[in-house]
């Protein structure tokens, strides 16, 4: 069974520009996360998709952060414009729904390096 | 909101030796504690949790103990190999019955095992 993919893997960009980062999750997988990690500090929470819904947005930096997930399975983030400290690793992960009540392990994709100069 | 501290940044252990990484966490609430490693180039991959109804939890050479009074977990790693030298990250959740939520993490600790 393939993992949770991301791509680009790496993408430098200038200050201004726009970057698109995509996610393909576990297939039948539900649930969806962002999560950002700047250098040497923690992996933070961006926020979490059931299917298509936002279920959680609370860690999205600011408004030039957007994510989508048209039609539940794979998921965008696009950083407009970009900034330097949007600088980091993106992060993607994913986990079945069985319901409320249930808890699921999260499964990480490798990340996206994103250098903003 | 919560918050994850972790312990050491940078651990060099002796192969063969133990190693353990601690870490605290804010809210008394959270019932969730996994523990990822993260290789060079890959995605963090969990390798053990614990429920906050458990006080310890063994996998192998890996084991994770829990203090809910003190809010203390940490993870135990028993006759070190090189293949355990990687990033770890603790984290924490509040799982409710809504569903799960994103998880809190610490800010890493990179392993070392010299050979």
């Amino acid at each position: 069974e393939a993992g949770v993919t991301q791509f680009p893997s790496h993408s430098v960009i200038e200050k201004g520009q726009t970057v698109t980062l995509r996610c393909d999750p576990i297939s039948g997988h539900d649930n969806l996360y962002w999560y950002r990690r700047v250098m040497g500090k923690e992996i933070k929470f961006l926020l979490h998709f059931v299917k298509e819904s936002k279920q959680d947005e609370s860690g999205m930096p600011n408004n030039r952060f957007l994510a989508e997930r048209t039609g539940g399975t794979y998921s965008t983030l696009k950083v407009q414009p970009a900034e330097l400290e949007d600088s980091g690793v993106y992060f993607c992960a994913s986990s079945p729904f069985f319901g409320t009540g249930s808890y699921n392990e999260q499964f990480f994709g490798p990340g996206t390096r994103l250098t903003v100069l | 909101g919560e918050n994850v501290e972790q312990h050491p940044s940078t651990l060099s252990v002796q192969e063969g030796d133990s190693a353990v990484i601690k870490c605290t966490y804010s809210d008394s609430a959270s019932n969730y504690f996994p523990w990822y490693k993260q290789e060079l180039g890959k995605g963090p991959q969990l390798i053990i949790d614990i429920r906050s109804n458990v006080g310890e939890k063994k996998d192998q050479r890996i084991a994770v103990t829990l203090n809910k009074t003190a809010k203390h977990f940490s993870l135990h790693i028993t006759e070190t190999q090189p293949e355990d030298s990687a990033v770890y990250f603790c984290a924490a959740l509040l799982f409710s019955g809504g569903g799960a939520d994103g998880l809190t993490f610490g800010k890493g600790t990179h392993l070392i095992i010299q050979p």
